[in-house]
């Protein structure tokens, strides 16, 4: 069974520009969830898709916005960049209903850097 | 919006030694406390998902404890290894809340 796939795994950008990532979750699972890891502010939630529709959402601004499609893939979208969007991104499937009760599954990550 | 801290900051053991970390979060409203293990150029693997209070959870040489009404996880390694050598992160949610992760103990295992 084929794990969380991250695409890319390394950007570079500038500042005012946007970028998309994509993730594709293991087969079956309906949760995707996002995450921004800095090294000043370790690993924070930034929202969570399931069956096409967000379901939770972290404090960022509204410059972060995503997106999930019928085969559970998602797309995380950053627009108008700024030097503090560099940072690790993951995502991470999970299988059931309730994210707070089902394991969570992470990919490899897109390392975006902001120039 | 909860505050997740973990103890200590870094650890450094030598191979065969046992050795343990704590996660303390807020104990209002405590729904779900997750402790993941994050190797160096790797992605980070779930370890645990404890929900109820006394909770006791074994993986191996890994276990991990819960205390809901005092806000505390305890994570157990019993005879380290130098494949143990991670960062392990808890993260916690409250109901209506979403997950915070704490900013995780780096473990080096020393052989």
């Amino acid at each position: 069974k084929a794990g969380v796939t991250q695409t890319p795994r390394y950007l570079i950008k500038t500042r005012g520009q946007q970028v998309t990532l994509s993730c594709s979750p293991i087969s079956g699972h309906r949760s995707v969830s996002w995450y921004q890891q800095t090294p000043g502010q370790g690993l924070q939630f930034l929202f969570e898709y399931f069956s096409e529709t967000q379901r939770n959402k972290g404090n960022f601004p509204g410059r972060f916005s995503g997106r999930q499609f019928s085969n559970s893939r998602s797309e995380m979208n950053v627009s108008t960049l700024e030097l503090g969007d560099s940072a690790l991104y993951l995502c991470a499937s999970s299988s059931g209903t309730d994210l707070a009760k089902n394991i969570q599954y992470f990919g490899a990550g897109t390392r975006l850097s902001v120039l | 919006i909860l505050n997740v801290e973990q103890s200590p900051q870094s650890l450094h053991v030598q191979e065969g030694d046992s050795t343990n970390f704590t996660c303390s979060f807020p104990s209002s409203n405590f729904y779900a406390l997750h402790w993941y293990r994050w190797e160096t150029a790797k992605s980070p693997e779930a370890l645990f998902v404890m929900t109820l209070n006394g909770d006791e959870k074994k993986k191996g040489r890994i276990s991990a404890t819960l205390n809901t009404k005092e806000g505390y996880s305890y994570l157990y390694i019993k005879g380290s290894q130098p494949e143990d050598s991670a960062t392990y992160l808890c993260a916690s949610t409250s109901y209506g809340q979403n997950f915070v992760f704490g900013p995780g103990t780096r473990l080096s295992v020393l052989p």
